[in-house]
Order: C-alpha cells, then sequence, then structure tokens
C-alpha cells in the first residue's frame, strides 16, 4: 500500500448524511485517483485529479463530490444522492505527464456499509 | 472506449502447476497494460506492465505476462504456483492515444491454489 493512506478503514451511515472518506498521500504525485470497488464488477472510476484545484468526473460520478486543496490529499464526500453507496472505496495516486505509463498505487481502501 | 475482459471468474491450480490467468482488451489505438493483485480488504498491489518494447514482461513474485497484439491479449502467467498466490487478480488498461487518464479494469479473477 505504499505511501497512501485512506481512513477510516470501516464507515458506517445512516441513509441521508453525507460521509466524508480520506485520501492522504506522502509519495510527491501530481494525480489522484477515486475508484468504487463491488463485487464481480471490478474497480470503477469516480473521480481523479491530474493537478491541485483541479478534478474530472469519471465513470460513476453522480451522487460524489471531491476537491484538491493540497498535493497530498483527496478526499470523497458520498453524498445523500448516492443511492446504493454501499461498496469499498479505494484510492490511488500516480506521476502525472509520463505519457500515461505512469503506474497507480493504491491505498488500502474504507469499506462503507449503510445502515 | 476502452475495455478489459477476464473470462474466468475463478482459477484452480495446484501448488507448484504452472498458472495462467487471462486477459483480453480492447482499445481504439495501443494500449498499456497492467496486472494487479488484491488480498481481502487490501488495496490493488502491482505486479507488473506492458508499455512497448519485448512482448513478455517479467514482474514481481516471479510472475510474468505476454503480450499478444494480433489476439489484443495480456495473459499473466507463473511457472510455479505458491498457496500464497492465492488472491484476486485485475487487468488494467490505458489507451495511449486519446489522452484518458484513468485506468479501466476488468472484473478480476479468483485464483485459488491448492496445496
Amino acid at each position: 500500500d505504499g505511501g497512501i493512506t485512506q481512513s477510516p478503514k470501516y464507515l458506517f451511515r445512516k441513509e441521508g448524511q453525507n460521509v466524508t472518506l480520506s485520501c492522504e498521500q506522502n509519495l510527491n504525485h501530481d494525480a489522484m485517483y477515486w475508484y468504487r470497488q463491488d463485487p464481480g464488477q471490478g474497480l470503477r472510476l469516480i473521480y481523479y485529479s491530474q493537478i491541485v484545484n483541479d478534478f474530472q468526473k469519471g465513470d460513476i460520478a453522480e451522487g460524489y463530490s471531491v476537491s484538491r486543496e493540497k498535493k497530498e490529499s483527496f478526499p470523497l464526500t458520498v453524498t445523500s444522492a448516492q443511492k446504493n453507496p454501499t461498496a469499498f472505496y479505494l484510492c490511488a495516486s500516480s506521476i502525472a505527464g509520463a505519457g500515461g505509463t505512469d503506474t497507480q498505487y493504491f491505498g488500502p481502501g474504507t469499506r462503507l456499509t449503510v445502515l | 472506449a476502452q475495455s478489459v475482459a477476464q473470462p474466468e471468474d475463478q482459477v484452480n491450480v495446484a501448488e507448484g502447476n504452472p498458472l495462467t490467468v487471462k486477459c483480453t482488451y480492447s482499445v481504439s489505438g495501443n494500449p498499456y497494460l497492467f496486472w494487479y493483485v488484491q488480498y481481502p480488504n487490501r488495496g490493488l498491489q502491482f505486479l507488473l506492465k506492458y508499455i512497448t518494447g519485448d512482448n513478455l514482461v517479467k514482474g514481481s513474485y516471479g510472475f510474468e505476462a505476454e503480450f499478444n497484439k494480433s489476439q489484443t491479449s495480456f495473459h499473466l502467467k507463473k511457472p510455479s504456483a505458491l498457496v500464497s498466490d492465492s488472491a484476486l487478480y485485475f487487468c488494467a488498461v490505458r489507451d495511449r492515444d486519446t489522452g484518458r487518464r484513468a485506468l479501466t479494469f476488468g472484473s478480476g479473477t479468483r485464483l485459488q491454489v491448492q496445496p
């Protein structure tokens, strides 16, 4: 899992609540990513950011929001608009540029359960 | 659009036997290909990647993968399986010609190595 930390490891949310998942990296990487993992579906991209103060929607951004105020941090907020938020959430980072050859390194994940 | 197919949900192999985990991809341009491994309730660990050059790529823990452009495949192999190799394996692709930053993942293949 290298220099990427995610917290908390487990998170429980009541319906209608917003929750924020933390992701921090000390690898000096420019790019950061959020993926959602559901059983049998692999990983799906929620949001990514290539530079501070800039981010783009991924394939399943609805019901989620992010910010990128610092290079080291890329928090994900799961809003009440996300209809089925129970999943395993993975944060990743990589060096930007490199013509797309960069490797993404993953954090240990946060398991979110809606009660 | 880019996509990855991992046709086997599970692969069973006896310890000491060779193993193969299959992956085929689809991109409009040329691919960058990656393999990751995931242990229960953990993040993904990078194994190896194909960028260019030699079609046989060697990676961590004795794994290797062969890029076959004509068959659009990137199968993961290991000459002699260990019980500790039992895990979930993901293949991922990035199209080097589209500029899409994030990876597209397959649905994963669970490898079970029996003692």
